[in-house]
């Protein structure tokens, strides 16, 4: 059975970069799989921020970037600010209509 | 604005059923595929189904093959997810969105449905 892997947790200080990637257990991540990005707060619904790999969904500030970074899918974050704390997650589209999360990276800016 | 919005949260007894909803506006809503996402308590986000905009083709995770049904009423612009055979580990807050460039776009708030006896 396909995994989509993230890091369970990374921290970044305020105003530092910080990336996050998006692996398979099974194989290599390319734009193929059209990897997208999401953040979440605590109690609140996801919020989309990248998709199709790269493009930045409207309003999301150009701090956020999507990439393929060797066999992963990767979302940079460039300038943390302390409000970018948040779980972030990856969705991969595995094609035949299904796509799968990966687990989420709890994200600590301090 | 484009917005969803999920409705009939409720708690159900294991084994049962429950009916969620999905009322979009702000888009035109017959040319985009929906999306149903859970998240568990405490856990990460799980992709359960999706439906084109033309009901052409339903999809489903492995987890709710044959116990979920998605379906849609474009006249309505709403999108359903029938649940059946409810299980303790189905108990989650249910998202819906919408699809574009394989990708779940705007999302609605979330409905909670608990299974418990």
């Amino acid at each position: 059975q396909t995994v989509v892997t993230q890091e369970p947790s990374l921290s970044v200080s305020p105003g530092g970069t910080v990336t996050l990637t998006c692996g398979l257990t099974f194989g290599s991540v390319s734009t193929k799989y059209s990897p997208s990005w999401y953040q979440q707060t605590p109690g609140q619904a996801p919020r989309t921020l990248i998709y199709t790999t790269n493009t930045r969904s409207s309003g999301v500030p150009d701090r956020f970037s999507g990439s393929i970074l060797g066999n992963k899918a990767a979302l940079t974050i460039t300038g943390a600010q302390a409000d970018d704390e948040s779980d972030y997650y990856c969705v991969l589209y595995m094609g035949d209509g299904v796509w799968v999360f990966g687990g989420g990276t709890k994200l600590t800016v301090l | 604005q484009i917005q969803l919005m999920e409705s009939g949260r409720g708690v159900v007894q294991p084994g049962g059923s429950l009916r969620l909803s999905c009322t979009a506006s702000g888009f035109p809503f017959t040319t985009y595929g929906i999306h149903w996402v859970r998240q568990a308590p405490g856990k990460g986000l799980e992709w359960l189904s999706f439906i084109r905009f033309d009901r052409s083709n339903e999809y489903y995770a492995d987890s709710v093959q044959g116990r979920f049904t998605i379906s849609r009423d474009n006249s309505k612009k709403m999108v359903y997810l029938q649940m059946n055979r409810l299980r303790a580990e189905d108990t989650a807050v249910y998202y819906c969105a919408e699809d574009a460039n394989w990708a779940l776009h705007f999302w609605g708030q979330g409905a909670q449905v608990t299974v418990s006896s």
